[in-house]
Order: C-alpha cells, then sequence, then structure tokens
C-alpha cells in the first residue's frame, strides 16, 4: 500500500466551483505540504504544515486554503477555481526525526486538476 | 535564501553514452540536496541525496552526484543510460534549519536515443 495517497487522481471541473483535494499519510510524519506543478517551472509550494496546529503560506497561496485535520490528513481547498489553477498537485511528507529519512519529502502520486 | 538553477531544460543523450544534468545552487547555510526523478504520468521518487556526509553521493538505478560547496553545484551522472532513464530530473535544496523547506529546480527532461 502507497504511504502517502491522494484523492481524487483526476479531476475536471468549472470556473467559480469549489474543489477539495485531500491527502492522507501512513507514515507517521509530523510536516506535511501541497505543491503544484506546471511545465517548465517545476513543483511550487502552495502551504505547508508542521503539525496540526501549524499551518503556513507557501510561495503560490492565493486563492487556496488548507486544512490539516489530523496529523495523517492534509486537504487542499480551491474556494472558487480559475483556469489558471488547472495543474498537477502533488502532496508530500517529511519527518523531523534524527532518522535515516531526516530531510527527505515524500511524495504522493498527484492529482490532476482541470479548470473549464 | 535558498534557489536552485538546473542549467538545461532538455538532454538528449545516445544510449549507453553517459548522462550528465547540471544543477547549481543558492543557499545561506550548508544545505541538504537532492535529485528527485519523475516518470511520464508518475509522481516524484528520490534518486539521492546529500545531507553533509560524504560529497560523492551514489543513489538509485547507477545514477551518483557529487556536492562541490566551491561551485556550489550538484550535478548528476550516470556513466551509460538506459532507455528507461528517460524522464523528468528535479535538483531540490532544502535548509534544515528553516524547517525543511523543498525548492525544486525547473526541471530538466532527458531524453535516450535508441
Amino acid at each position: 500500500d502507497a504511504d502517502v495517497t491522494q484523492t481524487p487522481r483526476n479531476r475536471i471541473t468549472k470556473t467559480g466551483k469549489r474543489i477539495m483535494l485531500e491527502c492522507s499519510q501512513t507514515k507517521g510524519h509530523d510536516r506535511m505540504y501541497w505543491y503544484r506543478q506546471d511545465p517548465g517551472l517545476g513543483l511550487r509550494l502552495i502551504y505547508y504544515s508542521f503539525d496540526v496546529k501549524d499551518i503556513n503560506k507557501g510561495e503560490i497561496s492565493d486563492g487556496y486554503s488548507v486544512s490539516r485535520q489530523a496529523q495523517a490528513k492534509f486537504s487542499l481547498s480551491l474556494e472558487s477555481a480559475i483556469p489558471n489553477q488547472t495543474a498537477l498537485y502533488f502532496c508530500a511528507t517529511s519527518d523531523r526525526s534524527g532518522t535515516s529519512e531526516r530531510n527527505e519529502q515524500f511524495f504522493g502520486p498527484g492529482t490532476r486538476l482541470t479548470v473549464l | 535564501a535558498q534557489s536552485v538553477t538546473q542549467l538545461d531544460s532538455h538532454v538528449s543523450v545516445s544510449e549507453g553514452t553517459p548522462v550528465l544534468l547540471r544543477c547549481n545552487y543558492s543557499s545561506s547555510y550548508s544545505p541538504s540536496l537532492f535529485w528527485y526523478v519523475q516518470h511520464p504520468n508518475k509522481g516524484l521518487q528520490l534518486l539521492l541525496k546529500y545531507t553533509s556526509a560524504a560529497t560523492l553521493v551514489k543513489g538509485i538505478n547507477g545514477f551518483e552526484a557529487e556536492f562541490k560547496k566551491s561551485e556550489t553545484s550538484f550535478h548528476l551522472t550516470k556513466p551509460s543510460a538506459h532507455m528507461s532513464d528517460a524522464a523528468e530530473y528535479f535538483c531540490v535544496v532544502s535548509d534544515p534549519n528553516t524547517g525543511n523547506q523543498f525548492y525544486f529546480g525547473t526541471g530538466t527532461s532527458l531524453t535516450v536515443i535508441p
């Protein structure tokens, strides 16, 4: 079973609709992240959370909001979707402990969102 | 502030020839550096990482990278390209002192010619 899962994997919606992308992880990590990927731009950070009570804006948070419902769940919402939010969205997790996984981020499979 | 520059947006090599994907970084601190690979319609997979141990880092699938502080570089290499290496490659810098925020390069698309 995948350690980081995202739902849905693909979504087509219309301008002005509200949409939520969900991320769940079984790695027990404290930190979770949302990125969007656009061709030629790499991945850009939207929001990140270091624990349930700690939410931070990333580089491109305008037009997005997040909710950290539990340590294992981190949701991204588009309150009123617009066409330039069409992108591939990735969730990621990381561990702050002193294990060998420290500093590395683990990515979900991505959600392809199209806003018409 | 941290940033990453991948010097080539596209690289084409013939199967069996060496691969070189270039990455330069800017960081105020001793960074952690990573290379991730993304195959078509797939998520991101870690190839290798540098976290202040040995400067020559070996990763999966025969890839390796050398951290050169004097040149602020972390180039990815492989002695012999395989068709399955065709993918998008991302160089990433992270500063553990600021919560492990990742800063991605814009990616290099590797094409392997049969």
